[in-house]
């Protein structure tokens, strides 16, 4: 069945670092992908998506390619904060079925 | 704040007992899905319901169920609890069905004793 494989954590960086989180993924249809951040204490937002290859989402600084041929889909932000440390999931979504796949999700922390 | 609301947020239960949660869905979405996210992992889906039936469930026993009703509120059911039962439960709304955004509500903690 579909699947999402995303890099264990946690990671540690310092403030204004780069930032990549891999993310690989397995479907046998047409996937949306997704990014979901879930901060402290918080239920799970949606960060980004993409729908079709070569889509680019991005918001608050980090962006994703919807890469098929190597079947990823990884995060990346230029400059992190001390903000963005949260739980980031990657996920997947078949239109056949409606259900969301996630990833087991990297813990991001950033030192200042 | 995404406009769906969970209650309760923290529920200890024992083993053998029946829990219901609750769930406020945004006005006017018309789809509603419950995840169960154990500690350090990510969400798995449970069930989703569009217009007051499922419309889809995942790898979970039937002791898992629940309920959509027409005021855009949901219940997720479980009838003789587990000690693994023991999560975060998510519920997410959506507009429509077919890859609409989903907002999800903070979530319930369970424990399972």
């Amino acid at each position: 069945g579909d699947s999402v494989t995303q890099m264990e954590g946690p990671v540690t960086l310092s403030e204004e670092a780069f930032l990549t989180i891999n993310c690989t993924y397995t479907a046998t249809g047409y996937p949306s992908l997704f990014w979901y951040v879930q901060y402290p204490g918080e239920g799970l937002q949606l960060l980004l998506k993409a729908t079709k290859a070569d889509d680019k989402g991005s918001n608050k600084g980090f962006e994703a390619t919807y890469r098929k041929e190597t079947t990823s889909f990884h995060l990346e932000k230029g400059s992190v904060q001390v903000s963005d440390s949260a739980v980031y999931f990657c996920a997947l979504s078949d239109d056949r079925d409606d259900k969301i796949i996630f990833g087991k999700g990297t813990r991001l922390h950033i030192l200042p | 704040e995404t406009g769906v609301t969970q209650s309760p947020t923290h529920l200890i239960k024992t083993r053998g007992q029946q829990v219901t949660l609750r769930c406020s869905s945004q006005s006017g979405h018309n789809t509603v899905s419950w995840y169960q996210q154990a500690l350090g992992q990510g969400p798995q889906f449970i069930f989703q319901y569009y217009r007051e039936e499922e419309n889809g469930r995942g790898n979970f026993p039937p002791r898992f169920s629940g309920l959509q009703f027409p005021n855009y509120s949901s219940e997720l059911n479980v009838n003789a609890l587990e000690l693994d039962d023991s999560a975060l439960y998510l519920c997410a709304s959506s507009l429509d069905r077919g890859g609409t955004e989903a907002f999800f509500g903070q979530g319930t903690r369970l424990t399972v004793v």
